[in-house]
This record gives C-alpha cells, sequence and structure tokens, in this order.
C-alpha cells in the first residue's frame, strides 16, 4: 500500500456543484494531515489541517476517519476559481517531515 | 512581506555542470526542507534541516547536496551525479513544535537540464 493515495481525478464538475476528495494512508500512526492546492505550475499553497473532530472553513470541510485511515476533503458550491490539484498530505516517519499525495486534479465549468 | 523567496525562477543548465537553488526565508522557521516535482508525480523530499548547522537526507538526496549556515537560507546544489536533474523544485519553511507541522511554499524553480 502506498504511503498516502489519491484519486488522480480529474473530476469535471459544474459550477455550483458539490465534490468530495478521499484520500487513504497507510501510517497508522501518523498524526497530522493537511489539504493543500495547487494551481497549474505553481506551489502548493495550504488549504486546511483536517483535525481529528473534522472542521469547516467556509465552503471547505475536512474530515478524518482514524479506525479506517482515509481523510476527505468536501467543497460545496464550487466556482470557476477551484478547479486546482488538490493534494492529500500526512505526516511522515519523523515529525515535520510531510508525505504528499500525488494530487486529484478538479476542474470547475461554467 | 514575510514569506519564502526562490531564485531563480527559471534555469537552465547543460549536462555536466552543478547548478545552485536558492531559498530565502524571513517567517522564522525553524525547519526548511527541499522537494522535487517530476510531470504527474507528488512532492518528493529531497533533504531537510530542522536547525541551524544541521539537516538529513531526505527520499531522494543522492546527486543532491545542502547546507545551512544560516536560518533564513537553505541552498540546494544539483550536482552532475544526478542523473535526471530536469524537474520543479520546491522550497518550503515551517515549525516542528507546538504540534503545528504546516510547511509554507516558495514559488519554485524549473531547472530544464539538456
Amino acid at each position: 500500500r502506498k504511503e498516502v493515495e489519491q484519486d488522480p481525478g480529474p473530476f469535471n464538475v459544474p459550477e455550483g456543484a458539490t465534490v468530495a476528495f478521499n484520500c487513504t494512508y497507510s501510517n497508522s500512526a501518523s498524526q497530522s494531515f493537511f489539504w493543500y492546492r495547487q494551481d497549474c505550475r505553481k506551489e502548493p499553497k495550504l488549504l486546511m489541517s483536517v483535525y481529528s473532530s473534522g472542521n469547516e472553513d467556509g465552503r471547505f470541510t475536512a474530515q478524518l476517519n482514524r479506525a479506517s485511515q482515509y481523510i476527505s476533503l468536501l467543497i460545496r458550491d464550487s466556482k470557476l476559481s477551484d478547479s486546482a490539484t488538490y493534494l492529500c498530505v500526512v505526516i511522515g516517519r519523523s515529525q515535520g517531515n510531510l508525505i504528499f499525495g500525488k494530487g486529484t486534479k478538479l476542474s470547475v465549468k461554467p | 512581506d514575510g514569506g519564502i523567496t526562490q531564485s531563480p525562477k527559471y534555469l537552465f543548465r547543460k549536462e555536466g555542470q552543478n547548478v545552485t537553488l536558492s531559498c530565502e526565508q524571513n517567517l522564522n522557521h525553524d525547519a526548511m526542507y527541499w522537494y522535487r516535482q517530476d510531470p504527474g508525480q507528488g512532492l518528493r523530499l529531497i533533504y531537510y534541516s530542522q536547525i541551524v548547522n544541521d539537516f538529513q537526507k531526505g527520499d531522494i538526496a543522492e546527486g543532491y547536496s545542502v547546507s545551512r549556515e544560516k536560518k533564513e537560507s537553505f541552498p540546494l546544489t544539483v550536482t552532475s551525479a544526478q542523473k535526471n536533474p530536469t524537474a520543479f523544485y520546491l522550497c518550503a519553511s515551517g515549525e516542528t513544535s507546538g504540534g503545528s507541522y504546516e510547511q509554507y511554499f516558495g514559488p519554485g524553480t524549473r531547472l530544464t537540464v539538456t
């Protein structure tokens, strides 16, 4: 099993749609989880950290399921500007050592 | 303005030449990291440093070298020993204490070696 796995997509959705991404991780001892957003040919930018109780930031909701070792990101009311690649990130073997998934590409169409 | 800067944005080199990529941060972060990204691939860790004058190899350190003489700076040298150096190189910084391990990235350097 790869350390962090994501569906590569692409997810093609119309504006206003709700879309969900899942990510699985192999290290059951991982304690910190993040979602990053990466636009084409740009650097990744932190979208949100994922907390055990789940967390919400506007249209974005992140959930963690430790028992099944997966993380999810829900985007409601998709905007054209949400089009990007979303990277699932998990703490690796040592603190501060992040393991990145390959990303899920989202394309929001008018 | 606080942030991470990388220079240059694009770099072209001939095979067999060493090249050094710059990374500077003024966020007062203790830790700094170098990643490489290839098309369709995830980020892979090359080297990281959690404190000045100390650094550790990441998953793909062969053919690379780093130094951490100042807290603000973490330059990466791509040596001629690196077999496939053409890639997008990303530098990041962050804290590793207090339970927060978020990393913040610079704009990256696209290196092309021919």
